[in-house]
């Protein structure tokens, strides 16, 4: 168990619909990160955040949108879904705001299907 | 951003020490060398990090070459439950713009009882 808690593990929607995924962090872990990974394209990072602020952005699609609260938890909004977004979405956490040595801890990932 | 090479796939029999090489032979001086491993259905686990010297930890050990432009993850015995897609990544330094992970394709391990 990593202690990077994700919900929901399994979501099954259809296109055109609005979805959001739901992560806490390890206690401590200032950083949030949001990683994508389908068949054809392994794990893409998406976004990052560190203490409530962007700071980095990968391969987000406009559609999607992310945020973290005060109390770092973090969330993932995917809007205007497709067939193609369908994939297995982790998140993870880190102490600091990323730093060669600091380790990445994942969640267990939040399973999409798109339909 | 530097990037390494790994071979696609290794198998190795149960109980026997597996050598993972990867290259990374435009890697810069305070790049971090890192080792995560994915097991199937789950997230990527931390196995191990470096930056100049050999380490070892509980899990393996990661040899890494005098001029830095490889490195290799030595899983000393290797059972069942290490069979996994293993990644070498370069973890930017810390006055680049990002400080996440940069996931290639990997090693998939696979071992053979």
């Amino acid at each position: 168990d990593s202690g990077v808690t994700q919900t929901p593990k399994h979501l099954i929607t259809a296109t055109g619909q609005r979805v959001t995924l739901r992560c806490s962090p390890r206690s401590g872990d200032l950083s949030v990160y949001w990683y994508q990974q389908s068949l054809d394209q392994g794990l893409q990072f998406l976004i990052q955040y560190y203490n409530g602020e962007e700071r980095a952005k990968g391969n987000i699609l406009e559609r999607f949108s992310a945020q973290q609260f005060p109390d770092l938890h973090s969330e993932l909004n995917l809007s205007s879904l497709e067939l193609g977004d369908s994939a297995l979405y982790f998140c993870a956490s880190s102490v600091g705001r990323g730093i060669s040595g600091n380790t990445i801890y994942f969640g267990e990932g939040s399973w999409l299907t798109v339909v | 951003d530097a990037k390494t090479t790994q071979p696609n796939s290794m198998e190795s029999n149960e109980e026997e020490p597996v050598h993972l090489p990867c290259n990374h032979s435009t890697i810069s001086g305070t790049d971090y060398i890192h080792w995560y491993r994915q097991l199937p259905s789950q997230g990527p686990e931390y196995v191990i990090h470096g930056l100049t010297s050999n380490v070892n930890n509980r899990m393996a050990s990661l040899a890494i070459a005098e001029d830095r432009k490889s490195s290799t993850l030595i899983l000393h015995r290797a059972t069942l439950r290490d069979a996994a897609v293993y990644y070498c990544i370069l973890r930017l330094s810390p006055g680049g713009s990002q400080g996440n992970l940069i996931f290639g394709k990997g090693t998939k391990l696979s071992v053979k009882p």
